[in-house]
């Protein structure tokens, strides 16, 4: 079983749509959750974290958290053509050097 | 700018030579990470280093790669008699605590070819 393991795409969402980002996570252990996003040939931009079940919104973004069913997803409102991106989660283990472990990311493409 | 810097942004190396990619954390972070991310695939972890230290080398490859993060300078990512499969975007980021909540602030990338 992969460490974390994200809905695979590409998901392709129409302009103004709400898309929907899942992920899950192995380790029981995992406290810190965290969305990046990649534009294509760029660098990981951090753009939630949560730490506590329930919701967390920030603007267009909701990130969403379960830890008791390992899970987490961010759900992107009216969105964008310049949301298009990979969409990256990372959970964090407290004590664990290594800190983020990535998966391997869901690609969204806003069709306008 | 006060960001993680890297440079060089490309770099192009035949095979053999040796590859020196440099890390300059965000100001008042200490922690710094490398990852490594080949084409079409998922971010990889390779070092996390500290000051002087290397904390955790778990995902660097036994032979030919190498890290330091001096008292003095950047980080560096140094791999030797580079190969093909070398090839990829090597991100750093660096985070002001290593605590679990601390999120990492990546960097640019320095993109290597290996020819």
């Amino acid at each position: 079983q992969k460490e974390v393991e994200q809905n695979s795409g590409p998901l392709s969402v129409p302009e103004g749509a709400i898309a929907s980002l899942n992920c899950t996570y192995s380790d029981r252990g995992s406290q810190s959750f965290f969305w990046y996003r990649q534009y294509s040939g760029k660098s990981p931009e951090l753009i939630m974290s949560i730490y506590s079940n329930g919701d967390k919104e920030d603007g267009r973004f909701t990130a969403q958290l379960n830890k008791a069913s390992q899970y987490v997803s961010l759900l992107i409102r009216d969105s964008q053509p310049s949301d298009s991106a990979t969409y990256l989660c990372a959970p964090s283990v407290p004590g664990s050097a290594r800190q983020l472990t990535f998966g391997s990311g869901t690609q969204l493409t806003v069709l306008p | 700018n006060a960001g993680v810097m890297q440079n060089p942004r490309h770099l192009v190396r035949r095979r053999g030579q040796e590859a020196r990619l440099r890390c300059s954390p965000m100001k008042g972070h200490s922690h710094v990470y490398w990852y490594r991310q080949l084409p079409e695939e998922g971010l990889k972890f390779m070092v996390y280093l500290q000051k002087e230290n290397i904390i955790d080398e778990s995902g660097m490859p036994k032979e030919r790669f190498s890290a330091e993060f001096p008292k003095e300078g950047p980080s560096i990512l140094r791999i030797q008699q580079v190969v093909r499969g070398d090839s990829a975007a090597y991100f750093c980021a660096s985070s002001s605590t290593g605590a679990h909540n601390s999120p990492l602030h990546f960097g640019n990338g320095t993109r290597l070819t290996v020819t």
